[in-house]
């Protein structure tokens, strides 16, 4: 049974560029999270959604940042302008209703010069 | 705001002792909590769950929990070199689906 998946697994882009990450999540999961790791803020909630729908998007950190679920198994995560602050490693989640476990993707490492 | 605490580390122990982790957290009314471990460029993967104080021990690892206190912890036997990584605390608060990891305590077992 195939996890999370993620693309790009590496992005290396320029400042003012936009910048699109995208995750499928585990089918029949219904809630999908979107989070951000760098070494000086640790794992960073930035929006979740739930049946496709976005609940909480209280941690995306400005206006640069957007995401977009149009089907139960495909979101988007997306930086427009980026900025060398935005660099860190987006790794979305998933989990079934009901249940507390989150299963991660692998990531996607984001730099941006 | 709630908070989740952990000392960044690193704890180094020799293999096979014991590695015990801690975390704190602010939200009394907390419900669940989960220790993920994160092998250096991957992904968190739960390893444990506890929901009720004391005790809950799944081979190896033994999670902790006292409400009355506010912490949780992670108990590992018999370390090996194989469990170096660093272990994320994430506390569930009482009304919300959506748990607050903690920064992590990076864990190294030296042979």
């Amino acid at each position: 049974d195939a996890g999370v998946i993620q693309s790009p697994r590496h992005e290396v882009t320029e400042m003012g560029q936009e910048v699109t990450l995208r995750c499928k999540p585990i089918s029949g999961h219904d809630y999908l999270f979107w989070y951000r790791q760098t070494m000086m803020r640790g794992l960073e909630l930035l929006i979740y959604f739930n049946n496709n729908v976005p609940i909480d998007d209280s941690g995306m950190p400005e206006d640069r940042f957007s995401a977009k679920m149009p089907n139960a198994s495909f979101s988007t995560l997306k930086i427009q302008p980026s900025e060398p602050r935005d660099s860190a490693v987006y790794f979305c989640a998933s989990s079934a209703s009901g249940g507390e476990t989150q299963y991660f993707g692998p990531g996607t490492r984001l730099l941006v010069l | 705001q709630k908070e989740v605490e952990q000392n960044s580390g690193p704890l180094s122990v020799p293999e096979g002792a014991i590695a015990s982790l801690n975390c704190t957290y602010s939200d009394r009314g907390s419900q669940s909590f989960f220790w993920y471990r994160q092998y250096s460029g991957k992904s968190p993967e739960l390893i444990m769950f506890i929901y009720s104080n004391g005790d809950k021990e799944d081979g190896r690892f033994t999670a902790q929990l006292n409400k009355a206190s506010q912490y949780v912890s992670l108990l590992i036997r018999d370390s090996q070199p194989s469990d170096s990584a660093t272990y994320l605390c994430a506390v569930r608060p009482g009304g919300s689906y959506i748990p607050t990891f903690g920064r992590g305590t990076s864990l190294i077992v030296h042979p």
